[in-house]
């Protein structure tokens, strides 16, 4: 059974273009989560995807954006970057209430 | 406003004896609790959970209790092993009842050391 995938594992971007994330949750799973997790931090939550629709938000820009597929798998688009925005990106996966499940993140640095 | 706290950013235990790591909450309305472990270059990978209706949850070594009147939980590791050397994070939620998971917040994370 796999667990949560992402892709890429590193990404490096110049200030002001637009990047993807990918991840694939878990079998069986329906609900994808993004943090963001900045060196010598804890993640923190960006948005939640459930039934295709963003459900919950944190404190992010509206240049973070994201869609989830009929297949559960989402994307994590941000555009315009900003230096600030490197750091480790996390997917993570859950069904209902239960317990979220990480993917192995992607490291986006900006230069 | 940082929500969930982990005062002490390492620790570094003996092998064979206890780890204590701590986190304490200041939001009321969190009802459930997660300790996550990372190692570096992974994704956090769950450990343990409980519910605040709750106060002791064990699963092997592992062992979370909650004190909601302090609004504080600890995780306890027992017997330390050199392979449980990660940081560990703590994670609060105020879970939705009939819709999704609820966002979790966490705290800053416990570099764990566990010395052979």
């Amino acid at each position: 059974d796999a667990g949560v995938t992402q892709s890429p594992t590193h990404l490096i971007k110049t200030r002001g273009q637009q990047v993807t994330l990918r991840c694939s949750p878990k079998s069986g799973h329906d609900t994808v989560s993004w943090y963001q997790q900045a060196l010598g931090q804890g993640p923190q939550f960006i948005f939640q995807y459930y039934e295709e629709e963003e459900r919950q938000r944190g404190n992010f820009p509206d240049r973070f954006s994201g869609h989830q597929f009929p297949n559960y798998s989402s994307e994590l688009n941000v555009n315009a970057l900003l230096l600030g925005d490197s750091a480790l990106y996390l997917c993570a996966s859950s069904l209902m209430q239960h317990e979220q499940y990480f993917g192995p993140g992607t490291r986006l640095t900006v230069t | 406003d940082q929500q969930v706290k982990q005062n002490s950013p390492s620790l570094s235990v003996q092998e064979g004896r206890i780890s204590i790591l701590n986190c304490d909450y200041t939001n009321s309305m969190f009802d459930y609790f997660l300790w996550y472990k990372k190692y570096p270059a992974e994704g956090p990978t769950f450990l343990i959970s409980i519910s605040s209706i709750k106060d002791k949850n064990e699963d092997g070594r592992f062992t979370v209790f909650l004190n909601k009147s302090a609004k504080h939980l600890s995780l306890h590791i027992v017997p330390s092993q050199p392979g449980d050397s990660a940081v560990y994070f703590c994670a609060a939620s105020a879970r939705n009842y009939g819709g999704a998971t609820n966002k979790l917040i966490f705290g800053t994370g416990t570099l764990l050391a566990v010395q052979p």
